[in-house]
């Protein structure tokens, strides 16, 4: 199974872009990776995700390197309520044919006043 | 809509007793999952559905039953409780039958098992 390795915390600057970056150097070819954060004690909410090329929707823009093995989530112009954890995750097939989500630890993204 | 309800939102437990997490989704997702996170942890993968009548195991599976009768409730239940299942679960759903994909969450339920 591909796995994914974040820094254990980040700060931005209110305003400032973050740039949350996450290391899957084992992903294979049809693995997509899949970014999702956890504010305080509250159940994970999806932010993106994508296979090879850059995507961009209303919440984020996640930037994947040409040969896959690392990615970085980019939050335009952090505000306060973007301080979360923010997990980066490689989808991955079970035994049992399907696929799931498994969550490491993530990154605690601090953004200051 | 609205989305996935966990219930109860706190439970209480003595060792060995058994007790039901609820979950329920209006959405007609076909997959459904229950999570455990423990304390500066992430989430563990405890049970999961592909659909109606599909259940399997995930990566803490023990002590843990679940059942998928219905499109839009997935049940985990604790047979007889230990305090090593003191946790916040989270229930989450996803429209794929082949899987995890967009998920959508609940808000937790947490346990506490003395």
């Amino acid at each position: 199974d591909a796995k994914t390795t974040q820094p254990p915390s980040m700060d931005c600057a209110e305003g400032r872009a973050a740039n949350l970056p996450c290391n899957h150097s084992t992903i294979s070819g049809n693995e997509y990776v899949y970014w999702y954060r956890q504010i305080h004690s509250q159940g994970p909410q999806y932010i993106i995700h994508g296979l090879k090329n850059n995507e961009t929707n209303e919440m984020a823009s996640l930037i994947i390197t040409e040969d896959r093995k690392s990615s970085t989530l980019i939050l335009p112009h952090a505000t306060l309520r973007d301080t979360a954890v923010y997990y980066c995750i490689v989808r991955v097939r079970s035994g049992a044919g399907s696929y799931q989500l498994t969550f490491g630890k993530g990154t605690k993204l601090s953004v200051i006043p | 809509n609205a989305g996935v309800t966990q219930t109860p939102k706190f439970q209480v437990l003595k060792t060995g007793q058994s007790m039901t997490l609820q979950c329920a989704q209006d959405m007609n997702h076909e997959y459904m999952s229950w999570y455990r996170q423990d304390p500066g942890m992430g989430l563990r993968l405890i049970h999961y559905s592909v659909g109606a009548g599909i259940t399997d195991q995930g990566e803490v599976p023990n002590g843990y039953n679940v059942s998928r009768s219905t499109t839009e409730d997935f049940p985990l239940r604790l047979l007889s409780a230990a305090p090593s299942q003191t946790s916040v679960y989270f229930c989450a759903s996803s429209p794929a039958r082949s899987g995890a994909n967009v998920l959508t969450f609940g808000a937790g339920s947490r346990l506490t098992v003395l």
